[in-house]
């Protein structure tokens, strides 16, 4: 089946623009998942969805980061007012359950801020 | 939340060899342990895992094993290969939250 999906696979934009950036979860996955890594970096949480619960928003940078998730699978991360060090990729990842399964990963999306 | 280490952080091994990655946590909670490899340019994919309740595990030419009292577990690759290079991260699950991921350990294969 079809793996999870995000778009676009690079974006560049200038500094003060916001930017949304767009995750496919796998089909029937409750839990989502959005991390950050900056070249060379490891992934740093960001924010994640479980179900109709609450999502974790304990790891977003600041409040420029948002997120949703409509409908129980698509989500959206906006970046207001973009700052040269939001340039990073952008990771989403989907699982069954939020506990003790594995994460597939989507090919990220390359953001470049000028 | 979860503080995990791992080392070497670095770690280059000629092909053929065998290479070990260790990796610490603190939290007693945590009861799944995952290695995710991540090649250069490429997206995280899980590897391998192991449950609390299993002391080793091992697929092919990659082994797991968990010491839970001493709060660390372990990769094992045997025979590595030139498509061994990549990062590889150990982001222990205490089933409550997201798990966290860290910087990685780079492994290198010089062939």
């Amino acid at each position: 089946g079809a793996g999870v999906s995000q778009s676009p696979s690079n974006k560049v934009t200038e500094k003060g623009k916001d930017v949304e950036l767009r995750c496919d979860p796998i089909s029937g996955h409750t839990a989502l998942y959005w991390y950050r890594q900056s070249l060379g970096q490891g992934l740093e949480f960001l924010i994640y969805f479980q179900g109709n619960s609450a999502p974790d928003k304990s790891g977003l940078p600041s409040d420029r980061f948002s997120a949703e998730r409509t409908g129980g699978s698509v989500s959206t991360l906006t970046i207001q007012r973009t700052q040269q060090e939001d340039s990073a990729v952008y990771l989403c990842a989907s699982s069954l359950r939020l506990a003790q399964e594995t994460q597939y990963f989507g090919p990220g999306t390359r953001l470049l801020v000028l | 939340g979860e503080n995990v280490e791992q080392h070497p952080s670095t770690l280059s091994v000629q092909e053929g060899d065998s290479a070990v990655i260790k990796c610490t946590y603190s939290d007693s909670a945590s009861n799944y342990f995952p290695w995710y490899k991540q090649e250069l340019g490429k997206r995280p994919q899980l590897i391998i895992d192991i449950r609390s309740n299993v002391g080793e595990k091992k697929d092919q030419r990659i082994a797991v094993t968990l010491n839970k009292t001493a709060k660390h577990f372990s990769l094992h690759i045997t025979e590595t290969q030139p498509e061994d290079s990549a990062v590889y991260f150990c982001p222990p699950d205490m089933g409550r939250r997201a798990l966290t991921f860290g910087s990685g350990t780079r492994l290198q294969v010089q062939p």
